[in-house]
């Protein structure tokens, strides 16, 4: 069974450019999450998809960020325009079931914006 | 609001001795709480959680917890450590009713020869 998988690995773009990150979840799994961590601090949730409903999008940092999941199954999260405090890595992950149960964490996409 | 502090960057441990990875934990409510471990260049992976019942709870790889509920911690521990389990590891909690996971800074387990 595939994991969940994000793309791209890395990415280095300038200020006040756009990027477009992907996440595919496992097969199957209604929940979806981002969370992004920036250098040598903690993992911060970003938002959760219950299928391609928004469930909680309270840690979004502002209005340049830009999450869709349609059809229920990937998602995106775009910036736009890019500031220099958005680098960092941007973790996606996955759930079939309660928000007691485990997670399924992408490798992360690491973003550098110089 | 909920909260984890993980209070040591890195821990040494040598190998076949025991380990320990401290978190304390602060919700509003009752709490959920999870251990992740994150390898080099690899998304993280699911170790163990608690919910409810039995204060101690085991996990992946030999990895236990004990909830302490008056301590407001969480930590981490084996009873022989391996070269094979260093890496980076997260302790996170959910407050009942919270969409996400609040995660401390992770600590860096080194585990020497």
């Amino acid at each position: 069974e595939a994991g969940v998988t994000q793309f791209p690995s890395h990415s280095v773009i300038e200020k006040g450019q756009t990027v477009t990150l992907r996440c595919d979840p496992i097969s199957g799994h209604d929940n979806l999450y981002w969370y992004r961590r920036v250098m040598g601090k903690e993992i911060k949730f970003l938002l959760h998809f219950v299928k391609e409903s928004k469930q909680d999008e309270s840690g979004m940092p502002n209005n340049r960020f830009l999450a869709e999941r349609t059809g229920g199954t990937y998602s995106t999260l775009k910036v736009q325009p890019a500031e220099l405090e958005d680098s960092g890595v941007y973790f996606c992950a996955s759930s079939s079931g309660s928000l007691t149960g485990e997670l399924f964490f992408g490798e992360g996409s690491r973003l550098t914006v110089l | 609001a909920q909260s984890v502090a993980q209070p040591e960057d890195q821990v040494n441990v040598a190998e076949g001795n025991p380990l320990t990875v401290k978190c304390t934990y602060s919700v509003s409510g009752n709490p959920y709480l999870f251990w992740y471990v994150q390898y080099p260049n690899r998304g993280l992976q699911f170790l163990l959680k608690y919910i409810t019942g039995d204060n101690l709870v085991k996990g992946s790889y030999g990895f236990e917890a004990e909830f302490n509920k008056s301590q407001t911690s969480f930590h981490l521990k084996k009873p022989s450590a391996l070269v094979s389990d260093s890496a980076l590891y997260f302790c996170a909690v959910r407050d009942w009713g919270a969409d996400g996971l609040t995660f401390g800074k992770g600590t860096h387990l080194i585990i020497q020869p």
